[in-house]
């Protein structure tokens, strides 16, 4: 079964500091590794993704992922916050097949305060 | 280019009634897929449908039924609503399952 954790509810940063948002994946073979962002009262936007191939994937909005396999981590990052970046992300793999699953993470809100 | 739309925005029903969310794209995505997201439980599959003219249940499928009408169209049936389905609707649509997930803006549900 496919899976992701993201182990922090909340992430609180200053404006102008980097920002981490952690998570971790449990999948069998090649991941496929997704980051979301949702706005309040808006969809999810898609941020980034890694197929393969080079481990740093840059996105959307300045934000870039590193994906690490012996951690089995693909942590979202930013190296200097805005205030418009704080919102709610979600990092996720593609629906697990066997179990109908969605493997979206809980969810981590990001803060970045003035 | 619309996306994925979703209709209606906003509902409010008393327990027992029904009702269809509807949900459509226009990015010609094979992949379509209805969640629910309630604070701290983050998004859980409904429903999805791998392809047009197939559906499978996803992770919470009991009280929902749902209909593939074309390859554009999702739709999501409450047929007899309950206060555990108070909740926000989301419909997303990829080209194929692995692939990126475009997100409609949700429909916020409120059972009485």
């Amino acid at each position: 079964a496919q899976s992701v954790a993201q182990p922090e509810d909340q992430v609180n940063v200053a404006e102008g500091n980097p920002l981490t948002v952690k998570c971790t994946y449990s999948v069998s073979g090649n991941p496929y590794l997704f980051w979301y962002v949702q706005y309040p009262n808006r969809g999810l936007q898609f941020l980034l993704k890694y197929i393969t191939g080079d481990n740093l994937v840059k996105g959307s909005y300045g934000f870039e992922a590193e994906f690490n396999k012996s951690q089995t981590s693909f942590h979202l990052k930013k190296p200097s916050a805005l205030v418009s970046d704080s919102a709610l992300y979600f990092c996720a793999v593609p629906r697990d097949t066997n179990a109908g699953k969605s493997t979206f993470g809980d969810g981590t809100t990001l803060t970045v305060k003035p | 280019n619309a996306g994925v739309t979703q209709t209606p925005k906003f509902q409010v029903l008393k327990t027992g009634q029904s009702m269809t969310l509807q949900c459509a794209q226009d990015m010609n995505h094979n992949s379509m897929y209805w969640y629910r997201q309630d604070p701290g439980m983050g998004l859980r599959l409904i429903y999805y449908s791998a392809s047009e003219g197939t559906t499978d249940k996803g992770e919470v499928p009991n009280g929902y039924n749902v209909s593939r009408l074309n390859k554009r169209e999702f739709s999501l049936r409450l047929e007899s609503a309950a206060p555990s389905q108070t909740s926000v609707y989301f419909c997303a649509s990829s080209r194929d399952r692995d692939e990126t997930q475009y997100f409609g803006p949700g429909t916020r549900l409120l059972v009485l």
